[in-house]
């Protein structure tokens, strides 16, 4: 399995509005309605930030969001803070009944 | 409040087998899924597999061949058995949970680095 195909990085400044982009294939992004974001600060715990495409966990602020068209997913931060800066990651259910998590995107708030 | 906590050897020799251990802290490992996900230095996560509570294991096609996840939940403890470890092996490897195999890794563990090296 191959993994999911996001930028390495993008930027904003704070209280912008950013989108990161994750790609796939029919056998995963586009297959499913299991795609999941994750917020990574190196030395830290990653943490669940989006579920089945746009469900938020309890305790998520409510300016990041998800959506899906096809085989490419997106994560959308409105509002940017300096607290956001950070490492995010997509990961996808697959048609092999296995998950894959895309190469990570360094969101820099300038 | 639910903690996950990794341990094991921080270095390991090649070809041998890395092992780590994740204890589950402040709830129960049943009725959930448990998993572990690496992060090699400067590149991004790799999902390594998950186990549920009852037994049954989902693997990395990659790593299947020479992986074992085990659950043991007398002890609120799950296992990574990772055998013939390389170089390409070390990665800061995470535990965490699923409440359902479709679900996202809503628990993590503080993560620890495994370096394999001679």
């Amino acid at each position: 399995q191959s993994a999911l195909t996001q930028p390495a990085s993008v930027s904003g400044s704070p209280g912008q509005s950013i989108t990161i982009s994750c790609t796939g294939t029919s056998s995963d992004v586009g297959g499913y309605h299991y795609v999941s974001w994750y917020q990574h600060h190196p030395g830290k715990a990653p943490k669940l930030m989006i579920y089945d495409v746009r469900m938020r966990p309890s305790g998520v602020s409510n300016r990041f969001s998800g959506s899906k068209s096809g085989n490419t997913a997106s994560l959308t931060i409105s509002g940017l803070q300096a607290e956001d800066e950070a490492d995010y990651y997509c990961s996808s259910y697959t048609s092999s009944s296995t998950w894959v998590f895309g190469g990570g995107t360094k969101l820099t708030v300038l | 409040q639910l903690r996950l906590q990794e341990s094991g050897p921080g270095l390991v020799k090649p070809s041998e087998t890395l092992s780590l251990i994740c204890t589950v802290s402040g709830g129960s490992s049943t009725n959930y899924y448990w998993g572990w996900i690496r992060q090699p230095p400067g590149k991004g996560l790799e999902w390594i597999g998950t186990i549920y509570y009852s037994g049954n294991t989902y693997y990395n096609p990659s790593l299947k061949s020479r992986l074992t996840i085990s659950v043991d939940t007398s002890k609120n403890q799950f296992s990574l058995n990772l055998s013939s470890v390389t170089a390409a092996d070390t990665a800061v490897y995470y535990c965490a949970r699923r409440s359902c195999y479709l679900c996202g890794h809503d628990f993590w563990g503080q993560g620890t680095l495994v370096t394999v090296s001679s």
